[in-house]
């Protein structure tokens, strides 16, 4: 299958600071991208989806001022993190779409794993 | 809010086949079935979707009831790498809006055992 890379793998910050989270599609080109973020013991939550060249969609709750997102090009998104407190930590995940292919299937990255002190 | 039901936990013997159970009574006609799973602190990982017609592939196989309100997965050979939580998710067929995104409940956590 497709192959979804996300860096950095791990991220420790302090309290305050910003992160950001690359979200690449390396052997196709993705027209949706979908940012996911997962709690301990809990399942993935949909935070919003970005489509390349507009602004993203944000899921009920997520601030759209605090997780910037960015689709600037057809392989490359962007999440990030502003202003990071504590209870953002999280495993951050990101999935894309890629047209050509069968429609149905929707590639995972690795995750990005954020504590934030 | 998902719109399946599934398990919390199964355990499944190395070698046997692990039958995992979805209920989705509510499933809507243009709406398939998918299961992703999701090894610990890996992404999610793509294993096979279906309408109504039982389906196959290299890792699994699909089992959907006539009415559609319920499914199986079936790993055939489990092994200790198929240790995983598997997700359940109904999504539609047309993509535009909301309808085609992938929403994960709280899957089924299957231990497979030496």
């Amino acid at each position: 299958g497709a192959v979804v890379s996300q860096h950095p793998s791990r991220v420790i910050c302090k309290s305050g600071t910003s992160v950001k989270i690359e979200c690449r599609s390396l052997d196709f080109q993705a027209t949706t991208m979908f940012w996911y973020r997962q709690f301990p013991k809990q399942s993935l939550m949909l935070m919003a989806t970005s489509n390349e060249g507009s602004k993203a969609t944000y899921e009920q709750g997520v601030e759209k001022d605090k997780f910037l997102i960015n689709h600037a090009s057809l392989t490359l998104s962007t999440l990030t993190v502003t202003s990071a407190h504590p209870e953002d930590s999280s495993f951050y995940i990101c999935s894309a779409r890629d047209p050509g292919l069968a429609i149905h299937e929707q590639f995972f990255g690795p995750g990005t794993r954020l504590t934030v002190l | 809010d998902a719109k399946t039901t599934q398990p919390p936990s199964m355990d499944c013997a190395e070698g046997r086949a692990a039958n995992l159970p979805c209920n989705h009574s509510t499933i809507s006609g243009n709406e398939y079935v998918y299961w992703y799973r999701q090894i610990h602190s890996q992404g999610p990982q793509y294993i096979i979707h279906g309408l109504k017609n039982n389906e196959t592939n290299e890792m699994a196989s699909l089992i959907i009831t006539e009415d559609r309100k319920s499914s199986t997965l079936i790993l055939p050979h489990a092994t200790l790498r198929d240790t995983a939580v598997y997700y359940c998710i109904v999504r539609a067929y047309n993509y535009g809006g909301s309808q085609g995104n992938l929403i994960f409940g709280k899957g089924t956590k299957l231990s497979v055992k030496p």
